[in-house]
């Protein structure tokens, strides 16, 4: 059973709006939080993470919010720009395991 | 400083027959994983190298894949006979060692093998 979820496969939004990409988990082990970007033909590259003793963290306009009693995190892209469409990958570790249980992902679109 | 570079970028074997795939990780990276992801779906843990040593192989999905590290440098993933369901994008990553906590990876760009 997948510990980590998306739910959302897909998502387009209009430039400048806000984009919001959820991500559920189930092992109330996990300790540390990240998403990923992917775009075509490359491997994903890092974007933002969390720890679980935070419940929010903000780079620019990018910014990743923790429930742990929802299992629950979100990342908010605001202002988003066309250059954001690719696939979101959200990620989940546990204590020093180093290995990383990753979602389906979640296809953004962000409209001109 | 050199990303995560992998080799073949893409590949297209028969059913039966035997495929390596090539990772050489960041300068200084003792961390190594291995990861696949399947149709689309989610990326999946293969393996994870400390230098040489093989840290964590709990998602090998069978004993027709071999992965090695040479030396603690690069690393191989091998194919041996390859089956239908073996298709997907192989992706390495690498990251620096640590000392408590998770360090973000460096992923490369991914072997993309198709079984025939």
């Amino acid at each position: 059973d997948q510990q980590v979820k998306q739910n959302s496969p897909s998502l387009s939004v209009q430039e400048g709006r806000i984009s919001i990409l959820n991500c559920d988990y189930t092992n109330s082990m996990f300790d540390y939080f990240l998403w990923y970007k992917k775009y075509p033909a490359e491997g994903p590259t890092f974007l933002i993470s969390i720890s679980s003793i935070k419940d929010k963290n903000e780079d620019g306009r990018f910014t990743v919010f923790l429930n742990k009693s929802a299992k629950h995190l979100s990342l908010h892209i605001v202002p988003s720009q066309p250059g954001d469409s690719a696939v979101y990958f959200c990620a989940a570790s546990e204590g020093n395991a180093g290995k990383s249980t990753f979602g389906d992902g979640t296809t953004l679109t962000v409209k001109p | 400083e050199a990303g995560v570079t992998q080799f073949p970028s893409h590949s297209v074997i028969e059913k039966g027959q035997t495929v390596t795939l090539r990772c050489d990780p960041i300068s200084g990276h003792d961390n190594l994983y291995w990861y696949r992801r399947v149709m689309g779906k989610e990326i999946k843990f293969l393996l994870h190298f400390v230098k040489e040593s093989k840290q964590d192989e709990s998602g090998m999905p069978n004993n027709r894949f071999l992965a090695e590290r040479t030396g603690g440098t690069y690393s191989t993933l091998k194919v041996q006979p390859a089956e239908l369901e073996d298709s997907g994008v192989y992706f390495c990553a690498s990251s620096p060692f640590w000392t408590g906590g998770t360090y973000r990876y460096t992923f490369g760009s991914g072997t993309r093998l198709t079984v025939v």
